[in-house]
């Protein structure tokens, strides 16, 4: 079965960087989109942007485009997501989402709590 | 983008009552999506193709609608629905989400 495990919950101090993995089992890694999405309270879901692991092409939201970095690594089936300059606007759950049809998240992992204080 | 405003923000019903609630597109799309989300958990596919129920969803759930305006309807209301109800759309980039429906159980 299709599974997505994130890493664990992250505190960084502000204008740092993080790294969030989502390690991904039970399908052909390679062959299908895979994204990421934010929440934060009172914001509702926000899409960030798509990688398809086989050929590392990646598709953004303008809002993220210099925020996030996402990449893939074929030979482990993990994805990552950079979140570089971090402030307390940052600090969410964030979701990688695997998708068969393009349009739509058909499994979500478990979430990843980003908490940006100093 | 294409904001899809959802409606009520916060609903109740008791069991066994038909719940609609609804999701509108500031611009048309082709087809809408929708998820639920149980507090602490990743939200699931519900609803794709405006229409077709995800793998494991009840047949009590149906989704409708064309262009700018779509409904997810339960046709009578169970405990394990209480949840959030986010519709999503792709027609356009950037994928959206609505603000998300919030059903309680009375």
């Amino acid at each position: 079965q299709v599974q997505l495990q994130q890493s664990g919950a992250e505190l960084v101090r502000p204008g740092t960087s993080v790294k969030i993995s989502c390690k991904a089992s039970g399908y052909a890694f390679t062959n299908y989109w895979l994204g990421w999405v934010k929440q934060r309270p009172g914001h509702g879901l926000e899409w960030i942007g798509d990688i398809y692991p086989g050929s590392g092409n990646t598709y953004y939201n303008e809002k993220f485009k210099g925020k996030a970095t996402l990449t893939a690594d074929k030979s482990s089936s993990t994805a990552y997501m950079q979140l570089s300059s971090l402030t307390s606007e940052d600090s969410a759950v964030y979701f990688c989402a695997m998708t068969t049809a393009t349009y739509y998240f058909d499994y979500w992992g478990q979430g990843t709590t980003l908490t940006v204080s100093s | 983008e294409n904001v899809l405003t959802q409606s009520p923000a916060i609903m109740s019903a008791s069991l066994g009552e038909k719940v609609t609630m609804s999701c509108r597109a500031s611009s048309s799309v082709n087809y809408m999506y929708w998820y639920q989300q149980k507090s602490d958990a990743s939200p699931k596919l519900w609803i794709y193709y405006t229409s077709n129920l995800a793998p494991g969803v009840p047949a009590r759930f149906s989704g409708s609608g064309s262009g700018n305006s779509y409904s997810l309807t339960i046709s009578s209301m169970e405990g394990e629905d209480a949840a959030t109800y986010y519709c999503q759309q792709f027609t356009s980039s950037p994928l959206t989400f609505g603000a998300g429906t919030k059903l309680e159980l009375k």
